[in-house]
């Protein structure tokens, strides 16, 4: 089935540690996303990849890290500079040809992380 | 400014009855896409609806449809003979085309919950 996958569902860090949350798709959709949820609120853009090897910061890209070298592949990784990681992550991703009728985002389930 | 308001955080409905939920945004582009999407307590996020700048008429999803008043900037869900399943999250996005049409901007969200 195509879809979006993120591992681990759940994960669990020490203060100070990087941790690196994973997101496949094999819908062969050229942008990536990375969001952060926190408690009751909505979805904050951390980076976002339009094609391989291109990335963009979001609106609170401060503390995070991002690769693009496969078109499936999108890890994320929270650094230590990260001040306070513990939040739900959600990796969604859609085609790139743009302004079409729809090419809405498609989700995966998300990573919730939370740093000790 | 704030580009997806949601002033609604939680609303009650009665099943079986109508509700709409409000969505204001803020863009000085002429071709955009307005979005909604229903996040379930596991999380995940489920595309509903999907309203183009363009579009003439309203755009419907067998129970929901988009209750777009452009003039206005308002794009309001309307889930009609509500179903307990319909318990959940809702956000309201917008993808703006002239300038990155691969950004999605999201709103707060409201918490809907259907009473038996």
């Amino acid at each position: 089935d195509g879809g979006i996958t993120q591992s681990p569902k759940y994960l669990f860090r020490k203060e100070g540690q990087n941790v690196t949350l994973s997101c496949e798709q094999n819908l062969n959709h050229d942008a990536m996303y990375w969001y952060r949820q926190d408690p009751g609120q909505g979805l904050r853009l951390i980076y976002y990849s339009q094609i391989v090897n291109d990335f963009q910061k979001g609106d609170i890209a401060e503390g995070y890290s991002v690769s693009r070298e496969k078109k499936e592949s999108f890890p994320l990784t929270v650094t230590s500079a990260q001040k306070n990681p513990t939040a739900f992550y959600l990796c969604a991703s859609r085609m790139r040809t743009g302004a079409s009728r729809h090419n809405e985002q498609f989700f995966g389930p998300g990573t919730r992380l939370t740093v000790l | 400014a704030q580009k997806i308001t949601q002033t609604q955080p939680g609303m009650f409905v009665q099943e079986k009855e109508a509700v709409t939920l409000d969505c204001t945004y803020d863009t000085s582009d002429q071709s955009y896409g307005l979005f909604w999407y229903k996040q379930p307590s596991s999380g995940e996020m489920i595309f509903l609806i999907y309203q183009g700048s363009y579009d003439e008429q309203n755009a419907t999803e067998g129970r929901y449809s988009l209750n777009f008043q452009k003039a206005r900037k308002s794009a309001n869900l309307v889930i009609s003979a509500s179903q307990l399943g319909d318990s959940a999250m809702y956000f309201c996005a917008m993808r703006e085309d002239l300038y990155n049409f691969n950004k999605f901007y999201f709103g707060s969200g409201t918490k809907l919950n259907v009473k038996p």
